[in-house]
């Protein structure tokens, strides 16, 4: 089955300026996470939709991030403005079915890694 | 509150030696528990996990099990190799499927 994408892969901005970031779940998965990951911590969740609502996204902060996914399918994670401390590895990840196993799973993309100058 | 503690790094070790990695969690509830790795140039991927109270969860010769007793989900494995170097993760996920992380534990196997 075809995995998670997101893009870009790698962005480089500066400080003030905006940036988004896209997300493809893996086709009839309903959960779809947004996560930061700091260098050397472990992925930190931003949001969490299912379907297009938001279950929890207690830890986005609001006042710069916000995030989408209007026809509960793609979803896009912005920034704006960015700040130094936003540089980190964005991952998206959905949950559902594992096509091998029928097991329920959350799958992870590769990240977008954004670098804040 | 949910949160996960994991062993520090970075761990280094000979082929075939004995791994363990500690894990310990905080959670309202019954949460599931999971170990994710992260292989070098590559994104997380589910390695194992246990979803109840002395559930083991094993894969690739990695096993971990749920102690609820001691809040904890060490994950180990009795013979290393080199193959196995990456950074481990561990996390646990709520009833409503949030998922909490460790900060991750690289290992490094060396020949």
């Amino acid at each position: 089955e075809a995995g998670v994408a997101q893009s870009p892969r790698y962005k480089i901005i500066e400080k003030r300026q905006s940036v988004a970031f896209w997300c493809n779940p893996i086709s009839g998965h309903a959960t779809l996470y947004w996560y930061q990951q700091i260098l050397g911590q472990g992925p930190k969740l931003l949001i969490q939709f299912q379907n297009n609502g938001v279950v929890d996204d207690s830890q986005l902060p609001k006042d710069r991030f916000s995030a989408e996914r209007l026809k509960g399918v793609d979803s896009t994670l912005k920034i704006q403005p960015a700040k130094l401390e936003d540089s980190a590895v964005y991952l998206c990840a959905s949950r559902g079915s594992s096509s091998t196993s029928g097991k329920e799973t959350q799958y992870f993309g590769p990240g977008t890694r954004l670098l804040v100058l | 509150g949910n949160s996960v503690t994991q062993m520090e790094g970075p761990v280094t070790l000979s082929e075939e030696a004995f791994l363990t990695i500690n894990c310990t969690y905080t959670a309202t509830g019954y949460p599931s528990l999971f170990w994710y790795v992260q292989y070098p140039g590559e994104g997380l991927q589910l390695l194992l996990k246990a979803t109840k109270a002395d559930d083991k969860g094993s894969n690739k010769g990695f096993e971990a099990t749920y102690r609820k007793e001691t809040t904890s989900f060490h994950l180990e494995k009795g013979s290393v190799q080199v193959s196995d170097s990456a950074v481990y993760f561990c996390a646990l996920s709520t009833p409503g499927n949030q998922f909490y992380f460790g900060t991750g534990t690289s290992l490094t196997v060396i020949p």
